[in-house]
């Protein structure tokens, strides 16, 4: 079983609606979740973060984390052409200063 | 806003030859990484440095690959002999090493192995 996994898209949605990304993972030491976003041909930018389970809100992003399931979701709310790009799931163990472990990413397109 | 700044943006080797690919990390930061992907796969983690000594490594970070902070502000990643593989956007990364800091990236630098 891989350790992160992550279906790669692509998903096109009209703007305006919820997208809904997810990933799963193996590995039960990993505490801190993250949400890259990543253009074509650019480094990943991080999106937002979370510390074991939970939900964390930021403008019309949402993260959830369920460890009983080992799975991560992102949830992004009236989807603007703007946030087409390849969201990238991650995740590292105790520390954050810990490598980072990404999914493959998936490709996402809203369409006008 | 602070960025981790990475040269060349696009690098054309021979295979066999040695390239060194530089970045500047967020000034303050203490711990600094390189992870690198190969087109359509993941991002894939090298090694972490903290220091002035690598902290880990993976098993792609092999006896070709090594990193260095020659003067204080830089990071380099030096592959002695370049194979096709090795083609790969390559990423620097740094963090501040505090708890619930985030790891900076850099844009990354696009090395064709020819």
């Amino acid at each position: 079983q891989k350790e992160v996994e992550q279906d790669p898209g692509p998903l096109s949605v009209p703007e305006g609606a919820i997208v809904s990304l997810n990933c799963t993972y193996s590995n039960s030491a990993f505490q801190y979740f993250m949400w890259y976003r990543q253009y074509s041909r650019k480094g990943p930018e991080l999106l937002m973060y979370t510390y074991s389970s939970g939900n964390k809100e930021d403008g019309r992003f949402t993260a959830q984390v369920d460890k009983s399931s080992k799975y991560i979701s992102l949830f992004i709310r009236d989807s603007q052409p703007s946030d087409s790009a390849t969201y990238l799931c991650a995740m590292s163990r105790m520390n954050r200063d810990d490598k980072i472990i990404f999914g493959k990413g998936t490709r996402l397109h809203i369409l006008p | 806003e602070p960025e981790v700044t990475q040269t060349p943006s696009h690098q054309v080797t021979q295979m066999g030859q040695e390239v060194i690919l530089r970045c500047v990390p967020i000034s303050n930061h203490l711990y600094f990484y390189w992870y690198r992907q190969i087109l359509g796969q993941k991002v894939e983690f090298l090694v972490s440095f903290y220091n002035n000594e690598i902290s880990e490594k993976s098993e792609i970070f092999d006896d070709q690959f090594s990193v260095e902070r020659p003067d204080g502000s830089n990071f380099t990643l030096k592959i002695r002999s370049t194979k096709l593989e090795d083609s790969a956007m390559y990423f620097c990364a740094s963090s501040a090493g505090t708890q619930n800091t985030e790891a900076f990236f850099g844009q990354g630098t696009r090395l064709t192995v020819v």
